[in-house]
């Protein structure tokens, strides 16, 4: 069964950086896009950004260019989300989600992984 | 950027009767090339990730009750929960996939009994 499997939660001072991992399994890992959306304390969802799973190649929301950088392993079937320069409105949960081929949306989501700036 | 309005922000039905969620995007979401509208809507429960429920705005994932539907097309949207269970208590959220891969959220509608 297709699961994506995230890193455990981070708490990081201002000024840091973080990187989630989101580890794939049951399906073939190049056949699908992988996005990231994060998700404030009491806020809504927010797309971060999508990476090709082939290539490496990404697209990021205009406000993270620059901040926010995916790569992927592909030989462990996993990708990463690195935010630098963290400040406290990064807290957040950051959930890593699959494209789906036939339908284009998030059919498979990973648990979620709570990122906590804190001085 | 395609911005996502949902309304309204809050809602509470009784058990049993219907509850009506909308959602409207600052451009057209209907792609003519396949007359396929690119929006789905998704369930958050607390301590969860989204559930899909909806895509291409009215085709029902496998699994999900058919008491909701979603209806709508280009700029406007709607789902619909024909008859409210205790379980639909959640966030509501559309997402519009038209201009990919920059995905855009709806602010959330938060369903109570």
């Amino acid at each position: 069964q297709v699961q994506l499997a995230q890193s455990g939660a981070e708490v990081k001072k201002p000024g840091a950086s973080v990187k989630v991992s989101c580890k794939a399994s049951g399906y073939i890992f190049t056949a699908n896009y992988i996005h990231w959306v994060r998700q404030a304390p009491g806020q809504g969802l927010e797309w971060v950004g999508r990476i090709n799973p082939v290539g490496g190649g990404a697209n990021y929301a205009q406000k993270f260019l620059g901040r926010v950088t995916l790569t992927k392993d592909t030989s462990i079937s996993t990708v990463y989300l690195e935010v630098s320069g963290l400040n406290s409105d990064d807290t957040a949960v950051y959930y890593c989600a699959r494209e789906s081929l036939a339908i284009l949306v998030y059919d498979y989501w990973g648990q979620g992984t709570l990122v906590t700036v804190s001085s | 950027d395609i911005v996502m309005t949902q309304s309204p922000d809050s809602l509470a039905v009784s058990l049993g009767e219907r509850a009506t969620i909308n959602c409207k995007s600052s451009q057209s979401v209907l792609y003519n090339s396949n007359n396929k509208n690119y929006l789905a809507w998704y369930q958050q429960k607390p301590g969860q990730p989204p559930k899909l429920l909806i895509y291409w705005a009215s085709t029902r994932e496998s699994g999900v009750p058919d008491r909701f539907s979603g209806s709508g097309s280009g700029t406007d949207f709607t789902l619909t929960i024909s008859s409210l269970q205790a379980e639909d208590v959640a966030l509501y959220y559309c997402l519009q996939y038209y201009s990919t891969p920059l995905y855009s959220f709806g602010q959330g509608t938060k369903l109570e009994i």
